[in-house]
Formats: structure tokens, C-alpha cells, sequence
């Protein structure tokens, strides 16, 4: 199994800020990790797949980086809807498996 | 418009079942493969079972192995997943997720189920 440690496991901002978000992976698993975006009482919502691309209607201040084991989302200037909780995930081998997820929080 | 709609969830007793469907439209379902996904009050996301776009393969977490079977109708553009031997554990909003590549990019909005006598 696939294991994504994701780090920090909280990051408190301010908006405007820009947001670094870290997954690690027990295993290469290419390019292939997607990052989704969680509300309360809300659907995850895909922000990048494939490392890289974002998903439609996502912001271009969303971008992902990486490959292999390390990536990154990084969001260039905090807008206040987006304070959530996000997380990594794979499916390169199965189980798909999820990171335990990012809250960024408003400081 | 892409949308999944999840049913089904409820209060159980443990040790029952319940079958969760998650109706599709706006899309050729034929075409993809769909996940469940659950996550338990306050915790993370964790992946269930998954099932082809034909319906000829399934996957499943170990942790709910023999206990859960996922299928699909083609025909109704709906996904199912029985739930058997429910146990406390498996307390949580169950979301279907419609799979792009690797990742997935369509969810529903999840249907409860809760566990407890």
C-alpha cells in the first residue's frame, strides 16, 4: 500500500498569503497524485491531477509541483474561500489511498 | 451537468446491512469506473471499493472485504454497494466518486450511515 504523509498537518495564514502544502510517498508514484479541496459538510473537490494540472474552474493561484515520491500545492495568495482542509491521493497501485490531510486555517 | 446522487444511508443496528446507490447522469456511464469513499465524523478521506466501467472488475479496502459487495447497472446508470456485518467503525458519510485517469473528479454529496443500537 501506497502511504501519503502529508505535512503540515495544520498551517495557519493569512489571506493574501501564499499556502505550501506538502505530500510525501511511501513509493514512486510518477506524476499520477491528484490534490482535492474539502468545505465542512462538503464534497471533496479536485483541484489537480495528474500533479499538475488543475481540474476545471480551479484558480490558476492553485498550482501543483512534482514527481516521484515529494509534491507540492501551492496557493499564490490566499482567497477566504480557500480555507479548507485538503488532501493528496493516489491511485497508481491499489488501494487508492488518501493523504491524512492539510487544514489551512485563517490566522 | 456531471452529477452522482448517493441514497440509501440510514441508522443501523450492528451486525445489519443497508444498500447504498448512487444514481449518474451527464455522462456515458458505461465509460468509467466508480469509487466509494467514505469518511468517518471528524476524520479523513478513506478509500472503500471501486468497481469498471463494465462492471467485470472490484476492489475493495481490506477493512471492508467480505463484508461489502459493490455493482453497477449500466442500464439504470446507477452504482451500488451493499453493506453487510456493520460495525461501528463503519459509521460514516459515503460519497461515490466518478474516476478520471487517476484521480476522481466528480463526487456526490454523500449519504449517512450510522451505526449504533
Amino acid at each position: 500500500e501506497v502511504v501519503l504523509t502529508q505535512s503540515p498537518a495544520t498551517l495557519s495564514l493569512s489571506p493574501g498569503d501564499r499556502a505550501t502544502l506538502s505530500c510525501k510517498a511511501s513509493q514512486t508514484i510518477s506524476r499520477y497524485l491528484a490534490w482535492f479541496q474539502q468545505k465542512p459538510g462538503q464534497a471533496p473537490r479536485l483541484v489537480i491531477y495528474d500533479a499538475s494540472d488543475r481540474a476545471t474552474g480551479i484558480p490558476d493561484r492553485f498550482s501543483g509541483s512534482g514527481s516521484g515520491t515529494d509534491f507540492t500545492l501551492t496557493i499564490s495568495s490566499l482567497a477566504p474561500e480557500d480555507f479548507a482542509v485538503y488532501y493528496c491521493q493516489q491511485r497508481v497501485n491499489w488501494p487508492l489511498t488518501f493523504g491524512g490531510g492539510t487544514k489551512v486555517e485563517i490566522k | 451537468e456531471v452529477q452522482l446522487l448517493e441514497s440509501g444511508g440510514g441508522l443501523v443496528q450492528p451486525g445489519g446491512s443497508l444498500r447504498l446507490s448512487c444514481a449518474a447522469s451527464g455522462f456515458n456511464f458505461n465509460n468509467y469506473a466508480i469509487h466509494w469513499v467514505r469518511q468517518a465524523p471528524g476524520k479523513g478521506l478513506e478509500w472503500v471499493s471501486a468497481i469498471s466501467g463494465d462492471g467485470d472488475r472490484a476492489y475493495y479496502a481490506d477493512s471492508v472485504k467480505g463484508r461489502f459487495t459493490i455493482s453497477r447497472d449500466n442500464s439504470k446508470y446507477t452504482l451500488y454497494l451493499q453493506v453487510s456485518s456493520l460495525r461501528a467503525d463503519d459509521t460514516a458519510v459515503y460519497y461515490c466518486a466518478k474516476e478520471k485517469g487517476y484521480s476522481l473528479d466528480v463526487w456526490g454529496q454523500g449519504t449517512t450511515v450510522t451505526v449504533s443500537s
